[in-house]
């Protein structure tokens, strides 16, 4: 696609529940990040793939966060056991490389925890 | 500690009204300094990477600048469409992830 597509948009859940949040990148991008932004802050780092493997996931705060990219392309963040902490948003990021340049976000998910 | 801090936190200005944002950091190994742009719902937009003291970026209205412990960004008569978040972020040592500012809340008032 054009963009860094993120679903859902908005996501509101159960404390305790497991959440799913889904990224697809720019086609072609090699390079995925996760990050969490909380509100009146800069993003946060997560995780970062390169290709199907987690390059760098020293950014995930607890067990309770996984990220998976199967094939390369589409990534997901899975959240178990979840927090009101956990309310955030959650962006995507795709790059061809790993260089900073060329670095695109989607929307984000605006996650609700209750 | 690795330190990236941006200031003000907040900034109003009238049209036509020049100014410039602060991003001072404090990192080992710096690979690259970068502006974004937020807007509200929505991800950040990337403007520009500087990478070595010295270099500087423009960009219509937008000038970004570096030294070896800040970045600015000066905004030249600026337009109520330049109100935005506007984040500034680092890349250091071997690793990729970016370190990002609180960002500063620009107004730009008609």
């Amino acid at each position: 696609g054009a963009g860094v597509s993120q679903t859902p948009s908005n996501k509101v859940t159960e404390k305790g529940k497991y959440v799913e949040l889904r990224c697809d990148p720019i086609s072609g991008h090699t390079a995925l990040y996760w990050y969490r932004q909380s509100l009146g802050q800069g993003p946060e780092f997560l995780i970062y793939f390169q290709g199907t493997g987690a390059a760098d996931d020293s950014g995930l705060p607890n067990d309770r966060f996984f990220a998976v990219r199967p094939e390369g392309s589409v990534s997901t963040l899975k959240i178990q056991r979840t927090e009101r902490g956990d309310s955030a948003v959650y962006l995507c990021a795709s790059s061809l490389t790993a260089q900073g340049y060329g670095y695109t976000f989607g929307s984000g998910t605006r996650l609700t925890v209750v | 500690e690795d330190q990236v801090t941006q200031s003000p936190e907040a900034l109003r200005l009238q049209e036509g009204e020049s100014s410039s944002l602060n991003c001072s950091y404090t990192v080992s190994g710096l690979r690259g300094l970068f502006w974004y742009r937020q807007d509200p719902g929505k991800g950040p937009e990337f403007l520009f990477t500087l990478y070595s003291a010295g270099e500087e970026k423009e960009k219509e209205r937008l000038k970004a600048t570096l030294t070896k412990k800040e970045s600015f960004l000066h905004i030249t008569a600026p337009k109520p469409e330049d109100s935005a978040t506007y984040l500034c972020a680092v890349q250091m040592g071997t690793g990729n992830q970016f370190y990002f500012g609180t960002g500063t809340s620009l107004t730009v008032i008609p």
